[in-house]
């Protein structure tokens, strides 16, 4: 059984272009989380969805974030027109249920530059 | 601000020694605990949890401890062993909720 797959791992982007990042939970799980790391940080929460549906994007910024999590396919992490604030380590994470034990995927480290 | 923090950012320890990784929280409401493990280049990995009703759990090398009376966890790793060197997380869980909230961390070197 697959672990959570992020990829890609590392991603370089110029300012003001787009990232998308992406995360295949572990089979069988429906209930995604993407956090942020900030170097020698910890993890902060950004949002949480189900198949189709956006939960709680509370510690989601305003603008240039959004996330999806389509019926088929990985949830996608999108980041418009990217600054250097946005350089971090993004990390996915899978439940089976919404509280049970969530595994987090290896991270996808962004670099803005 | 933070409520769930490390005391400090780094610890050293002789391999085969004790360790002992401290954390405070500030919300009397969270009631599920989490510590992790994350070695570079990786996501966090998940070693043992503790829920509020409970104030010792055992794994295995590891313990945590919660004090709920002034707010602290730590974990305590047996006979450390150069694979324990990493940036350890505690994490909380309020209200049963799915969102965690991560302190910084503390960085463990191991000295062989």
């Amino acid at each position: 059984n697959a672990g959570v797959m992020q990829n890609p791992r590392h991603l370089v982007r110029r300012r003001g272009q787009e990232a998308r990042l992406r995360c295949s939970p572990m089979k069988g799980h429906s209930h995604v989380y993407w956090y942020r790391q900030l170097p020698e940080e910890g993890l902060k929460f950004m949002v949480y969805l189900q198949k189709e549906n956006i939960i709680d994007e509370s510690g989601m910024p305003k603008e240039r974030f959004s996330a999806e999590f389509p019926k088929e396919g990985p949830s996608i992490l999108r980041i418009q027109q990217v600054v250097r604030g946005d350089s971090a380590a993004y990390f996915c994470a899978s439940s089976l249920y919404e509280n049970t034990e969530a595994f987090f995927g290896q991270g996808t480290r962004l670099t803005v530059v | 601000g933070e409520s769930v923090g490390l005391h400090l950012p780094t610890l050293s320890v002789q391999e085969g020694d004790n360790s002992i990784i401290n954390c405070a929280y500030s919300n009397s409401a969270s009631d599920y605990f989490i510590w992790y493990k994350q070695e570079s280049g990786k996501g966090p990995q998940f070693i043992i949890d503790i829920r509020s009703n409970m104030d010792k759990r055992q794994g295995q090398r590891v313990t945590v401890l919660l004090n709920k009376t002034v707010k602290h966890l730590s974990l305590q790793i047996a006979a450390t062993q150069p694979g324990d060197s990493a940036v350890y997380f505690c994490a909380e869980n309020i209200n049963n909720d799915y969102k965690l909230s991560f302190g910084a961390g503390t960085t463990v070197t191991v000295r062989a």
